[in-house]
């Protein structure tokens, strides 16, 4: 089945560092999201993409489809201790039938 | 307006027990999505409901069943369970673009 290959699997940052995470597939997705998720919570979507090309700004969150639109990136300007967390890419199948990525883990060091 | 809600949080069962897992949309909302989350497999789609209807299923074995009722909320069913079934549920119910996720039931299979 269509499988998300998300990177990296997890990252050590310092608070104020910029922060960057893709996604790919092996297939072209007119829709990408992106999620977040706290311990003991469900995924919080962050981030919408309906648009190849058009940069999608959240306050420091930033994402984009890649050029082949088999890819996303994900952005985090300035990090701060509660960016921690799991971001998940994911793509609808069809409607309300969504793949996700593995997730890549954000760890933020004091 | 309430997010979805999710009984009971935490479960405790053994090797062979059924268990059935709740989900109450946001008002409003007819389509309900149910997951299953593991460290190794990461976020995997169940199945899907919309008005009462299964519309949209993942691969998984006939043990996990669901339904949904006339006020959209929705149960997950799994029977015989298996050690491999401890994981995270989650259910999310949709709105026009995207889905709101609850916060989970964490089933542990002993």
């Amino acid at each position: 089945g269509q499988q998300l290959n998300q990177s990296p699997q997890s990252m050590f940052i310092q608070e104020g560092e910029d922060v960057s995470m893709n996604c790919t597939s092996s297939s072209i997705f007119n829709t990408w999201l992106w999620y977040k998720q706290d311990p003991g919570e469900g995924p919080v979507l962050l981030i919408a993409l309906y648009k190849a090309g058009e940069l999608t700004s959240n306050g420091r969150l930033t994402a984009q489809f890649g050029i082949t639109r088999k890819d996303s990136f994900l952005n985090i300007s300035a990090s701060i201790p509660s960016d921690v967390g799991i971001y998940f890419c994911a793509v609808p199948l069809v409607r309300d039938k969504i793949i996700f990525g593995k997730g890549t883990r954000l760890h933020i060091l004091p | 307006k309430a997010g979805v809600t999710q009984t009971p949080r935490y479960l405790i069962k053994t090797r062979g027990q059924q268990v059935t897992l709740s989900c109450s949309p946001i008002s409003g909302h007819r389509s309900v999505s149910w997951y299953q989350q593991t460290p190794g497999q990461g976020l995997q789609f169940l199945f899907e409901y919309f008005s009462e209807t299964q519309r949209n299923k993942g691969n998984f074995p006939g043990r996990f069943s669901g339904r949904q009722f006339s006020n959209s909320r929705s149960e997950m069913n799994v029977s015989t369970l298996e050690l491999g079934d401890s994981a995270l549920y989650l259910c999310a119910s949709s709105g026009y673009h995207e889905q709101f996720f609850g916060p989970g039931t964490r089933l542990t299979v002993l």
